[in-house]
């Protein structure tokens, strides 16, 4: 398995501004995503996080709205930008490890605020 | 359309008794299907995870169910304890270059109170 941190853990923001969140993983993984779970629902899926390449958005997530980074197999930040009270949610960062289930890992989550 | 629908959407028993949650599914082509518990304010935490070979798998006091036939999966909590209050997510993966990406179920919300 892998052991995922997420950095902050919890944010309270005001309107207009953006937050970005770190995801690290302690060791290399090929797949990388991020997903969103707003309160009192299941994940979305925002994108996928590509290394060294633009990530991979699903429909209904633009880039402008959700640039991610993947500088390396280890990191990578999700930012929301221009946020309003609508972006309050938990934002999960997971890990697909490959192999014959394909599992995947998720890390603790970054609850976000926006006032 | 690919959907998973979980039921019941929340459940309230008594420590140390049983329940079964459902899960049905209509995703295709199938790979695996995986249990999830999430605690409050946590990620998720796998639980576990079953090809379509595979027709029960247990995990300490879980046991999941697999029928690809009916496309159906059961979780049993047995003699549930405080800990397992949480939310229990049936999440679904797809073959091939869609194997990661996965459908996921609205989840059973379970308190377990004393």
């Amino acid at each position: 398995s892998a052991v995922i941190s997420q950095k902050p853990s919890r944010d309270i923001c005001q309107r207009g501004t953006s937050l970005t969140i770190q995801c690290q993983v302690d060791s290399q993984v090929t797949m990388m995503f991020w997903y969103r779970q707003q309160p009192g629902q299941s994940l979305t899926l925002i994108a996928t996080a590509n290394q060294g390449s633009e990530a991979t958005y699903e429909s209904g997530f633009v880039i402008d709205k959700f640039p991610i980074s993947r500088p390396n197999l280890t990191f990578s930040t999700l930012t929301v930008s221009n946020m309003s009270p609508e972006d309050s949610s938990i934002y999960l960062c997971s890990v697909g490890t490959g192999g014959a289930y394909n599992e995947q890992f998720f890390g603790p989550g970054t609850r976000l605020t926006v006032l | 359309k690919n959907q998973v629908e979980q039921s019941p959407q929340s459940l309230i028993i008594l420590e140390g008794k049983n329940c079964t949650l459902q899960c049905n599914y209509t995703v295709s082509p199938f790979s695996n299907l995986r249990w999830y518990k999430q605690d409050t304010g946590r990620g998720p935490v796998s639980l576990t995870i079953m090809t379509f070979s595979e027709n029960t798998k247990s995990n300490g006091r879980y046991t999941a169910t697999l029928d690809a036939d009916t496309k159906q999966s059961s979780l049993h909590i047995t003699a549930s304890q405080l800990s397992d209050s949480a939310s229990y997510i049936c999440v679904v993966s797809g073959q091939g270059a869609a194997g990661n990406k996965l459908t996921f179920g609205g989840g059973t919300r379970v308190l377990v109170k004393p």
